[in-house]
């Protein structure tokens, strides 16, 4: 079946750039979705990405899209500690015939000041 | 607009009871999802609803596990009788259609001792 792969853990300094990786398997992915998790709270909506973009930008967030490896980036430019938190990768094959998003297991990201 | 709308936030039970957890999506979106999320297993897909009726239910781990949605401002995730491997934070989410980004809620830490 579907499965989404990213790393556990990632640790940068304030200020730096953060880049999370992630890979996926299916090759009909539509939609590619970052979410943010902090502690005590649900997942939050960060960015998404159709699958005929290569790149899409939102304030200090870059997403990457790479169809044909099936790899997927996020970049955090200029790195604060509020943005410590879990981060998660999902894809959407079809919306018309599939209802649910596949999560990768979360990159956890920690910002040392 | 509120949100989506879980609770009770925490709940704690002992093994053998029966345990109901609620959820209120958000007005107008017609996708419901109930997910698990543990730090072995990560984040996983319990059942979907669209437009109020169950779609994929596969997820649920055994027939303990029930969910209903008796319209489209309500749903609840009944556990029945519940046991310490049931311990987890239990997401609602909904989206305005399948394959919509979602709205999750803030979650129900359930502990069952």
């Amino acid at each position: 079946g579907e499965d989404v792969e990213q790393s556990l853990f990632l640790s940068v300094r304030e200020g730096d750039s953060s880049v999370i990786n992630c890979t996926y398997t299916d090759s009909s992915s539509t939609y590619l979705y970052w979410y943010k998790q902090e502690p005590g709270a649900g997942l939050q909506l960060l960015t998404y990405i159709f699958s005929n973009m290569d790149m899409k930008q939102d304030q200090r967030l870059t997403v990457l899209l790479n169809k044909k490896d099936k790899h997927l980036s996020l970049r955090i430019a200029d790195t604060q500690t509020g943005d410590s938190a879990i981060y998660f990768c999902a894809e959407s094959s079809d919306g018309g015939s599939q209802g649910n998003l596949i999560f990768g297991k979360g990159t956890k990201l920690s910002v040392k000041p | 607009d509120a949100g989506v709308i879980q609770s009770p936030r925490h709940e704690v039970t002992e093994m053998g009871q029966e345990v109901t957890l609620r959820c209120k999506p958000i007005s107008g979106h017609n996708s419901l999802f109930w997910y698990r999320q543990t730090m072995m297993r990560g984040l996983e897909l319990l059942i979907y609803f669209n437009n109020n009726v169950p779609i994929d239910d596969s997820g649920m781990p055994e027939d303990r596990f029930s969910a209903k949605m008796p319209n489209a401002s309500f749903s609840t995730l009944k556990i029945q009788p519940s046991e310490p491997r049931d311990s987890a934070v239990y997401f609602c989410a909904s989206s305005l259609k399948a394959g919509s980004p979602l709205h999750f809620g803030n979650g129900t830490r359930l502990t069952v001792t």
